[in-house]
């Protein structure tokens, strides 16, 4: 199984500013995706993200705010910019088994946006 | 589009009773895998069972069920002789397609409480 590590487990940011989650996984995967839990709701995936082409945003979700780097085929980067309270959420990065079925979740950042 | 409904938003079940957690979903797609995750407040997203549209039988993993009636459209997870570890959040999700390299999209969870 993949091993997820997320980089900050949580963070308490200032409106207007911009944070960078890293998410790093121990094997080489095609896809990765990134979700948005917001408090007290489900999953929304926010993009996908595959290595060498621009990643595909899901529908309420832009560039702009939501920058995503994939590098590699073991790191991605999602930026949550100009931050607003509204964003406040856990941020979640996903890849898919190559070989099996499973999908398999990173611990998640915890953001609290004051 | 593909839709996950979960309609029991809480569930309270005494200690070593099974409990069902219903899941209906709608896909256009022949192909697809329906999903159980479990969400401890910890906030980490445990994957529990899967079951890929094809599979004749119903997937079993120890104490995990998965009731699945095609015709139906319904996923629903059984936890057999519950525990207090099984208090959680328990997302029913869907994948179409075969390949992980496709988006899994989830229901609106269901919080089950185990009363001692």
């Amino acid at each position: 199984s993949a091993v997820i590590s997320q980089k900050p487990s949580r963070d308490i940011c200032q409106r207007g500013t911009s944070l960078t989650i890293q998410c790093q996984v121990d094997s080489q995967v095609t896809m990765m995706f990134w979700y948005r839990q917001q408090p007290g709701q489900s999953l929304t995936l926010i993009a996908t993200a595959n290595q060498g082409s621009e990643a595909t945003y899901e529908s309420g979700f832009v560039i702009d705010k939501f920058p995503i780097s994939r590098p590699n085929l073991t790191f991605s980067t999602l930026t949550v910019s100009n931050m607003s309270p509204e964003d406040s959420s856990i941020y979640l990065c996903s890849v898919g088994d190559r070989l099996h079925y499973e999908q398999y979740f990173g611990p998640g950042t915890r953001l609290t946006v004051t | 589009a593909q839709k996950i409904t979960q309609t029991q938003p809480g569930m309270f079940v005494q200690e070593k009773e099974a409990v069902t957690l219903d899941c209906t979903y709608d896909t256009s797609d022949q192909s697809y895998g329906l999903f159980w995750y479990k969400q401890p407040s910890s906030g980490e997203m445990i994957f529990l069972i899967y079951q890929g549209s094809y599979d004749e039988q119903n997937a079993t993993e120890g104490r995990y069920s998965l009731n699945f009636q095609k015709a139906r459209k319904s996923a629903n997870l059984v936890i057999s002789a519950s525990q207090l570890g099984d208090s959680a959040m328990y997302f029913c999700a869907m994948r179409e397609e075969y390949s992980s390299a496709s988006k899994i999209i989830f229901g609106s969870g269901t919080r089950l409480s185990i009363r001692p």
